[in-house]
């Protein structure tokens, strides 16, 4: 059981817009930034959004992050066939003294 | 630009031990810190825990405190896991991360993982 909770999955259809949660709580998500990463099917892990809803450099604009409380949101618009991967939340736990990542979601492009 | 290269895949029996090594170049080493995540086959990912060559501190999960261990090398700016008492649920692929210098735990940039298999 991860101590923050994404949806096992998600699916949209090119050009569609979806969302993904994440949701923790006040020693995690409601008090630390949130990092999230996408990990294309047989790669490393990727830094996509940071600081909540930041991206780094070259990081498409059709992806973006936010947070309310204890929940953030990864939305990725226009989605195209190279956006099928699995995307993780990431925080610093207060009560852990650590990291502590979401337990993914994986995106389907039908 | 930063790249962090790791050693090559591992068969292990149950019970060793395995050390696994990062290569870091561009950028800062020994004012960076590094961490490692694992991934089991199938599974998510799953925060380790971290090093800081500069102090040569660790800190570590509360699962690893026991079987895992965190050294870094300045004179080849490399930082190594090693992971003891091997089980077959240790059996993942292992990565090591350069935190951003913000201090907001964002991992900047993965090696390409290093696949750890435990079989006897």
């Amino acid at each position: 059981q991860s101590v923050l909770t994404q949806p096992p999955s998600v699916s949209g259809t090119p050009g569609q817009r979806v969302t993904i949660s994440c949701s923790g709580s006040s020693s995690t998500v409601g008090s630390n930034p949130v990092n999230w990463y996408q990990q294309l099917p047989g790669a490393a892990p990727k830094l996509l959004i940071y600081t909540n809803s930041l991206r780094p450099s070259g990081v498409p604009d059709r992806f973006s992050g936010s947070t309310s409380g204890t929940s953030a949101s990864l939305a990725i618009s226009g989605l195209q066939s190279e956006d099928e991967a699995d995307y993780y939340c990431a925080a610093w736990a207060d009560s852990l003294n650590g990291v502590v990542f979401g337990g993914g979601t994986r995106l389907t492009v039908l | 630009q930063v790249q962090l290269v790791q050693s090559g895949a591992e068969v292990k029996k149950p019970g060793s031990s395995v050390k696994v090594a990062c290569k870091a170049s561009g950028g800062s080493f020994t004012n960076s810190v590094f961490s490692w995540v694992r991934q089991a086959p199938g599974q998510g990912l799953e925060w380790m825990g971290s090093i800081t060559p500069i102090f040569g501190t660790a800190n570590y999960a509360q699962k690893f405190q026991d079987t895992v261990t965190f050294t870094a090398d300045e004179s080849t700016t490399t930082v190594y896991l090693e992971v003891r008492s091997l089980r077959s649920d240790d059996t993942a692929v292992y990565y090591c991360a350069k935190v951003g210098a913000d201090g907001e735990w964002k991992f900047e940039y993965w090696g390409q993982g290093t696949l750890v298999t435990v079989s006897s």
